[in-house]
Parts: C-alpha cells; structure tokens; sequence
C-alpha cells in the first residue's frame, strides 16, 4: 500500500538557519504530494502541493519538489522564524474516482530558537 | 479560504456515554468529509470517509458501530463515538473537500476536538 516516510523530530533550529525535511513515498500510481502544518493548538494547514513530476509547490518562503526519481519531497526554507515552529506533515493522496485518501508521514516537530 | 470548523473543541465524559462531534463546512459545500484520528505524537489516521446523502466508508479495523458518522448535508458532518471508554480518548479532527474550484481537491482541516473518558 501507499506510505509516507519523514525525517524524525524534533528538529530545532536557531531563527534565520537553512531548513530541511525529508520526506520519501512508497505509492502505486501517480499520487499528489502535499505538505500540511499544524502549529500549537490549530488544525492542519495545507502548506503546498505538487500534482505532477518536476512540479514545485511553495508558500510562506518553504518550497517542495516533486521528484520522481527519487520518489521524495523534501521540503525546504531558506531562512526561518520564530513564528515557523510547528509540526510539519508530508502526504500523499492516489487519484481516484473522488474519493482520494490522504496518507500521511508521522510527522516532524520544529522548533525554531531566537 | 475554505473553513473548516468543528464543535466542541474539547469534551470531558464519563466512560459509557456518548459523545458527537460536529463538522461544518462554514464557506463551500463540502461533497466529501474525512475523519481522522491523531495519538500524541503519532500522524492522523483515518477512520473514515463520507460522502453527504450516503454511508459512511470506513477503514480497516475502525468499528462502524461504535464511530457512527452521518453527513446528512453539504455543509455538515457528525462522529458520534457510542459507549465511549478511556481508550477511545484521543484527538479526532475532521476534513472537508468541495465539489468544485480549488477546494475540490484539497482537503481542508478543522482545528480538531480532544477527547477524554474518565
């Protein structure tokens, strides 16, 4: 079945450092990649998202590229905040007949220190 | 943006009562609602997914008779966990997908309800 490895957290990080998280996909088809953050006490946010090889979501200054050779989307940010810290979840979705599932990774924890 | 709510935020019971938990699409017509279900520090899972006017799919090991789901409309889903014990304690979060523009194939998260039985 579909499945959605990331990097385990926590990950902390001073204010302005370079950010990565990895994130690998096991998928049967052509599945959209998405990135979700969900900061304190709040739901999940769609960050972005990539439908397609070679495509690169991006919002907020994170960015994410699709790479199908390499089955990964790993999402990074140049210089991050303070206000970045959250829990940041990769995810997958099969297309299908309308009733496309989510598959998530665990999930990554950010902390970003002044 | 498309909204997601859900009702109540939080909710305390004691085990062996039930316990709904409201879903509302506040601005689009959510065709397709998910349920999920997230332990501490672990990813959502999902329990279920329903489409409005019909039953409720559920996943593998997800008992239909203990999380009872209805979407009796476009803007509203309910999970009613019947007979809930302390296990059943958890963070249930709701999303919502939309029947057309840029919110039919996204999913769009509530802000979830925490769940505890004493």
């Amino acid at each position: 079945g579909d499945s959605v490895t990331q990097m385990e957290g926590p990950v902390t990080l001073s204010e302005e450092a370079f950010l990565t998280i990895n994130c690998t996909y096991t998928a049967t088809g052509y599945p959209s990649l998405f990135w979700y953050v969900q900061y304190p006490g709040e739901g999940l946010q769609l960050l972005l998202k990539a439908t397609k090889a070679d495509d690169k979501g991006s919002n907020k200054g994170f960015e994410a590229t699709y790479r199908k050779e390499t089955t990964s989307f790993h999402l990074e940010k140049g210089s991050v905040q303070v206000s970045d810290s959250a829990v940041y979840f990769c995810a997958l979705s099969e297309p299908g007949f309308g009733n496309e599932k989510l598959t998530f990774g665990t999930g990554t924890r950010l902390t970003i220190i002044p | 943006g498309a909204v997601v709510s859900q009702h109540p935020s939080w909710v305390i019971c004691k085990s062996g009562t039930s316990v709904k938990i409201e879903c509302r699409s506040l601005d689009f017509q959510a065709t397709t609602m998910f349920w999920y279900r997230q332990f501490p520090k672990q990813s959502l899972m999902l329990m279920a997914t329903s489409n409005e006017g019909s039953k409720a799919t559920y996943e593998q090991g997800v008992e239909k008779d203990k999380f009872l789901i209805n979407h009796a409309s476009l803007t509203l889903s309910t999970l009613t966990v019947t007979s809930a014990h302390p296990e059943d304690s958890s963070f249930y979060i709701c999303s919502a997908r939309g029947g057309s523009g840029g919110a039919r194939e996204t999913q769009y998260f509530g802000p979830g309800t925490r769940l505890l039985v004493l």
